[in-house]
């Protein structure tokens, strides 16, 4: 069974802060990875997507992916409360083709105190 | 443009009802999906079609009923659900097979389904 485990939650820091999300896989073929922000009653919304070990960077938010140690990480620089939603890892064993086999964690949710 | 659009937004039925829900992509992506996410869990695949073809069905019941009318549309039909049906329906679409580089996938706004 191909698992994505993530801290739960909620994780709350102050505006302004690095905040920090972290996800490990179970599958060591994974291939590509995936941050999703889905605020309260809306729908999952792609924010990152990464395919090699390393940093890339888009705006505020980095995400940082270890296959060594089947991790991945988002960092969000600047945090502010519209970034408060819970936040998807996802994870798929292909790096092109199909997103059939997406799997997803079971999401953190993220606020930012004013 | 990584829009797809959903129609409902809000839908409630009675479970001796059939409703339809819509979906529709214009980014070319060949692969379409249906997921099902209650409050507070990660969405559940339920279907995926890959070029106009069902590909997966994860063991959805009979009530639930895909089509894929053409590479642009998806409908979920809905007939005879149970109130445990009740739950934010998400259509999703990547590209799809192919040399294309990347497997992501882009959400509908969802359809909010309440079954009485």
């Amino acid at each position: 069974q191909k698992e994505v485990e993530q801290n739960s939650g909620p994780l709350s820091v102050p505006e302004g802060a690095i905040a920090s999300l972290n996800c490990t896989y179970s599958d060591r073929g994974s291939q590509s990875f995936f941050w999703y922000r889905q605020y309260s009653g809306k729908s999952p919304e792609l924010i990152m997507s990464i395919y090699s070990n390393g940093d890339k960077e888009d705006g505020r938010f980095t995400a940082q992916l270890n296959k060594a140690s089947q991790y991945v990480s988002l960092l969000i620089r600047d945090s502010q409360p519209s970034d408060s939603a819970t936040y998807l890892c996802a994870v798929n064993p292909f790096s092109s083709g199909s997103a059939r086999q997406l799997t997803f964690g079971s999401g953190t949710q993220l606020t930012v105190l004013p | 443009d990584t829009e797809v659009t959903q129609t409902p937004k809000h839908l409630v039925m009675g479970m001796t009802n059939k409703k339809s829900l819509k979906c529709e992509q214009h980014m070319g992506h060949r692969a379409m999906y249906w997921y099902k996410q209650k409050a507070k869990k990660p969405p559940e695949l339920m279907f995926v079609y890959s070029y106009e073809k069902l590909s997966i069905n994860e063991s959805v019941p009979s009530r639930f009923s895909p089509e894929c009318p053409n590479s642009s549309l998806l409908n979920l039909h809905l007939h005879a659900l149970q109130p445990e049906d009740s739950a934010l329906y998400l259509c999703a679409s990547s590209q799809g097979r192919g040399r294309s580089r990347n497997t992501e996938a882009f959400f509908g706004q969802g359809t909010r389904l309440t079954v009485v």
